[in-house]
């Protein structure tokens, strides 16, 4: 079954320490991973894509095939990055189908 | 208008009642989305449109709902005889085709079933 596990409801840790959100997921094909975003009142989009290897607002995520993982990091959190975060699978063929994970709240304090 | 515009943004209805939530995508945009949230979860799929057609409705929990896109561009999602767990916020989302893998999603329309 394709799933996508967030162990963290809630993850919260003081500006400038390092921050990791765990995505997990379980697929037999050749997955696309996806992290989006929701800031305070505002709607969900994408914040990264892992066939784009790019590194969006000092967040990367690579996905490690051997462990299913696709954990985003980034090495010094900021104020700004207190959102709810979605780790989401796709299939190659249609990658707008998506398989979302809970989510994990990120509270970054002063 | 520039983004994804869904509404209503708020529906209360009673049970058994009927409704219809409407999207209306990015313009050029020809895939269009429709995922449900419920509290404290993540988006769940229901459909997908490539142009006018549903190429994937196997989100779609029961025959209770149904989505069309006449025309390629606005869609409705209608529920029949609405059920208090269909109380959720419904999100659709636009790309500018299948595989580029960035949906832009609308605010969302939040339906409760009292």
């Amino acid at each position: 079954a394709q799933r996508v596990t967030q162990p963290e409801k809630l993850l919260s840790v003081f500006k400038g320490a390092p921050v990791e959100l765990k995505c997990n997921y379980s697929y037999s094909g050749s997955p696309e991973l996806f992290w989006y975003v929701q800031y305070s009142r505002q709607r969900l989009q994408l914040l990264l894509r892992h066939i784009s290897r790019e590194s969006i607002k000092g967040f990367t995520a690579d996905l490690n095939k051997g462990e299913t993982s696709f954990h985003l990091k980034k090495p010094f959190a900021q104020e700004e990055d207190s959102a709810m975060y979605y780790c989401a699978l796709g299939r190659y063929s249609n990658t707008g189908k998506l398989i979302f994970g809970q989510g994990t709240t990120l509270q970054v304090k002063p | 208008g520039a983004g994804v515009s869904q509404t209503p943004s708020n529906k209360v209805t009673e049970k058994g009642k009927y409704v219809e939530l409407r999207c209306d995508p990015i313009s050029g945009h020809t895939a269009l989305y429709w995922y449900r949230q419920s509290l404290g979860q993540g988006p769940e799929f229901l459909i997908y449109f490539q142009g006018t057609g549903a190429a994937d409705d196997s989100g779609l929990p029961n025959d209770r709902f149904f989505a069309v896109r006449p025309e390629g561009s606005v869609s409705t999602l209608k529920i029949q005889r609405t059920e208090r767990g269909d109380s959720a916020v419904y999100l659709c989302a636009s790309s500018s085709g299948a595989n580029t893998g960035e949906l832009f999603f609308g605010e969302g329309s939040r339906l409760t079933v009292l």
